[in-house]
């Protein structure tokens, strides 16, 4: 089945430091993904997409690519802050009859000053 | 234009008692979506409407039942409650049934729900 595998947290970086958080997927099909993220007592807030493969999607400075030989998804940014303290999950969905979204289990992110 | 919007925002039930959760969607939107979100994990699919019929469904006991309003506004009923019951609830729009480009689907703030 559809599943997505996300990097175990907690995460802690410092303001500034480099980001990579890792996704994998299994899918018998061409899913799209998707990294959403979620603050503190909030819900879900969309971050990126990608449509396809060796699509980029960016936004916010972060960004991943649609690897598709790799199956994966992997999130990025150059330089945390703060304010990038939060889960983030990654996602797919599956061109079925329903537009349902299998998620990971999220990876949490601190950064600390 | 307005998000998502969900409401109660926190509820707390007693074990077997029945809830009723509401959603709408953001206006033009069609399709709205349940989930559910148990703490530490991620959100797990429950239903799918789409022109107020029912398009997909998760693996969720029949205590689980959606409907969804000619104004694409939806309710979510989980009767007979159990602890286990206790989470997140996410409610989602997006404008079509049928995405063959990965159309987005917007989450509104959620429903806390606590069963003791």
């Amino acid at each position: 089945g559809d599943s997505v595998t996300q990097m175990e947290g907690p995460v802690t970086l410092s303001e500034e430091a480099f980001l990579t958080i890792n996704c994998t997927y299994t899918a018998t099909g061409y899913p799209s993904l998707f990294w959403y993220v979620q603050y503190p007592g909030e819900g879900l807030q969309l971050l990126l997409k990608a449509t396809k493969a060796d699509d980029k999607g960016s936004n916010k400075g972060f960004e991943a690519t649609y690897r598709k030989e790799t199956t994966s998804f992997h999130l990025e940014k150059g330089s945390v802050q703060v304010s990038d303290s939060a889960v983030y999950f990654c996602a797919l969905t599956y061109q079925t009859g329903a537009n349902n979204l299998f998620f990971g289990t999220g990876t949490r992110l601190t950064v600390i000053p | 234009d307005a998000g998502v919007t969900q409401s109660p925002t926190h509820l707390i039930k007693t074990r077997g008692q029945q809830v009723t959760l509401r959603c709408s969607p953001i206006s033009g939107h069609k399709s709205v979506s349940w989930y559910q979100q148990v703490l530490g994990q991620g959100p797990q699919f429950i239903f799918q409407y789409y022109e107020k019929e029912e398009r997909g469904r998760g693996n969720f006991p029949d205590r689980f039942s959606a409907r969804q309003f000619p104004n694409y506004s939806s309710e979510l009923n989980v009767n007979a409650l159990l602890l286990g019951d206790s989470a997140l609830y996410l409610c989602a729009s997006s404008s079509r049934q049928q995405r063959p480009q990965g159309e987005t689907q917007y989450f509104g703030p959620g429903t806390r729900l606590l069963v003791l």
